[in-house]
Formats: structure tokens, sequence, C-alpha cells
């Protein structure tokens, strides 16, 4: 079946520290990857996707690769603010079924 | 552009009770979506409108939860009677069609005593 596995939180980084949230997911096929970002009391947003293997989203200063070989979506960041936190959502898209299937989310805090 | 926006944003209610969640999405977009979303749980998708169309409501429980959306705009969803398991954050998306980027509301958090 289709599934995103994320690394579990919550994650507690000071300002300026490198982030990596890591994502794996099982599909068949070709799926879309994309990380969301859920800020308390809002909804989901979408924070950066990649459509095919090696693509690279980017996004305020966030980045993720789409590895096939590893099935992995693992996001990153060089140098985190408070105002990055928040919930991230890894997820997949297949265009067969058009359904969205997420992870679990990752708390992420970031203190000054 | 206005994005989704869902109401009420709260809702405490008696098990048994009826409840019912409004959703405007995005102006000319055609798919809609309604998600649960768990406490520390990703969404779950319920129900997907292709216009007025309930194209997959598969993961609706059916016994007790319904959908609407008449005239392929404002959407509904409704549960009756509630029971203490359904206490979640119920999300409405939509998208321009099912293959474009899909846009949240803030959702409607529900809580049964």
């Amino acid at each position: 079946g289709n599934s995103v596995t994320q690394m579990e939180g919550p994650v507690t980084l000071s300002e300026e520290a490198f982030l990596t949230i890591n994502c794996t997911y099982t599909a068949t096929g070709y799926p879309s990857l994309f990380w969301y970002v859920q800020y308390p009391g809002e909804g989901l947003q979408l924070l950066l996707k990649a459509t095919k293997a090696d693509d690279k989203g980017s996004n305020k200063g966030f980045e993720a690769t789409y590895r096939k070989e590893t099935t992995s979506f693992h996001l990153e960041k060089g140098s985190v603010q408070v105002s990055d936190s928040a919930v991230y959502f890894c997820a997949l898209f297949r265009n067969t079924g058009n359904q969205f299937y997420f992870g679990t989310g990752t708390s992420l805090t970031v203190i000054p | 552009e206005a994005g989704v926006v869902q109401s009420p944003r709260y809702k405490i209610i008696e098990k048994k009770q009826p409840v019912a969640f409004w959703c405007n999405p995005i102006s000319g977009h055609n798919t809609l979506y309604w998600y649960l979303q768990n406490l520390g749980q990703g969404p779950e998708l319920l129900i997907r409108y292709e216009n007025e169309e309930a194209v997959d409501d598969s993961q609706l429980p059916k016994d007790r939860f319904s959908a609407e959306r008449l005239k392929g705009v404002d959407s509904t969803l409704k549960i009756q009677p509630a029971e203490l398991g359904d206490s979640a954050v119920y999300l409405c998306a939509s998208s321009l069609t099912q293959a474009h980027e899909q846009f949240f509301g803030p959702g409607t958090r529900l809580t049964v005593l």
C-alpha cells in the first residue's frame, strides 16, 4: 500500500541550528512528494514539493530531494529561526486514486 | 485572494448531539476535500468532491457522517449523532482540479463530551 513514515518528534533546536526531519515513503508507481507546515491554530500550508526522482523542492530556506533509490524525502534547513516552530507533515500524492497520504507530523520548536 | 474559510473554528457538544461544519473553498476551485485530523496524526481523507459530485467517499463513516456540496461551491459536513471518538480537527481543502495543489482551511476543532 501507500504510506509515509516521518521521524517522531518533538524536535527542539536552538536558533541557527541545522534541521533535518526524515521522511520515507512506500508507494507503487511514481508519486509526487510534499512537505506541508502547520502553524499553531492554522491549516496546512504547502512548503515545498517534488514531482519526480532527483527533483529538489525548496522554499523559505527549506529543501528536500526526491530520492527514489532510498524512497526518502528528508526536509532540511541550514539555519532555523524561532518563526519556523510548527508541525511539519510529509505527504505523497498518487495520481491513481488522486489521494494524499500524510505522515503523522513532526513538531519543531526553535528556542532563541 | 481569500483562502479556504471554515466555520465554526471550535465546537463543543455532548455525545449523541448533531453537529455541522461549513466550508467555503477558494473561488473557482472545483475540487473540495474534507479531512479528519486526530491529535498527533496527519490528515486522513473523508470525502472528495468534484464540483457537486462526491467522487471518493470510501473513508466516510456513512452511518453517522454525511456531507453535501450543493451547487458545487460551499460544503457542509454533518455528524449525527456525535460520539466521543469524533473529537478531532476537521479540515477542509480545495484545489483547482484534483491534479493541483490543495489549499487548506484552518479547521474546526470538535470536542465531544
